[in-house]
């Protein structure tokens, strides 16, 4: 059964330019989150998709958008972007919103964007 | 911002136990204790999670104080591939909440 996947694994992007990640969550879950970890610092909530609409959001700005498609994988945009912006991006799918405990909340092992 | 405290570092020898503390004072009463794990470059690894009964898994056992401020994390026999952050998190029983990471615990285990 396959986990979270995530791509590209790693990536070079220039200031100013634009860049895509993309998430499959594991078999089974429809909601997806996504995290910013910067180097030396735990992760830092982004948003969350469930049934392709956004539904919470953590403190990013607009530069940071996603969408989520029928079959649940997801995408991760970044616009403008800042050297600061340069992080490991990390998927976490789940079960579906609004239901008790999940302990199979389930992280991919992220995209490495470099921001020169 | 983060509602657990936990040390920065934490030394083990290979083969002891490695006790990992973190205070939440301020946990909720519908606020679970998760443990999750993050191995160099990798994504965070769920542990054990529990709400006020001590819990055991084949990674690890969790003891929670009978005033829930208070947890430990127990790897009853750490090996060197335990080496990594350990992050302790407070969580509402809902699916839609995310989890909020503090910077965690560095644990190296020693030969």
């Amino acid at each position: 059964d396959a986990g979270v996947t995530q791509s590209p694994t790693h990536l070079i992007k220039t200031r100013g330019q634009q860049v895509t990640l993309r998430c499959s969550p594991k078999s089974g879950h429809d909601t997806v989150s996504w995290y910013q970890q910067a180097l030396g610092q735990g992760p830092q909530f982004i948003f969350q998709y469930y049934e392709e609409e956004e539904r919470q959001r953590g403190n990013f700005p607009d530069r940071f958008s996603g969408h989520q498609f029928p079959n649940y994988s997801s995408e991760l945009n970044v616009n403008a972007l800042l050297l600061g912006d340069s992080a490991l991006y990390l998927c976490a799918s789940s079960l579906t919103y609004g239901r008790g405990p999940n302990y199979g909340y389930t992280f991919g092992s992220g995209t490495r964007l470099t921001v020169v | 911002d983060a509602k657990t405290t936990q040390p920065t570092s934490m030394d083990c020898a290979e083969g002891r136990a490695a006790n990992l503390p973190c205070n939440h004072s301020t946990i909720s009463g519908n606020e679970y204790v998760y443990w999750y794990r993050q191995i160099h470059s990798q994504g965070p690894q769920y542990i054990i999670h529990g709400l006020k009964n001590n819990e055991t898994n084949e990674m690890a056992s969790l003891i929670i104080t009978e005033d829930r401020k208070s947890s430990t994390l127990i790897l009853p026999h750490a090996t060197l591939r335990d080496t990594a952050v350990y992050y302790c998190i407070v969580r509402p029983d809902n699916y839609g909440q995310n989890f909020v990471f503090g910077p965690g615990t560095r644990l190296s285990v020693l030969p």
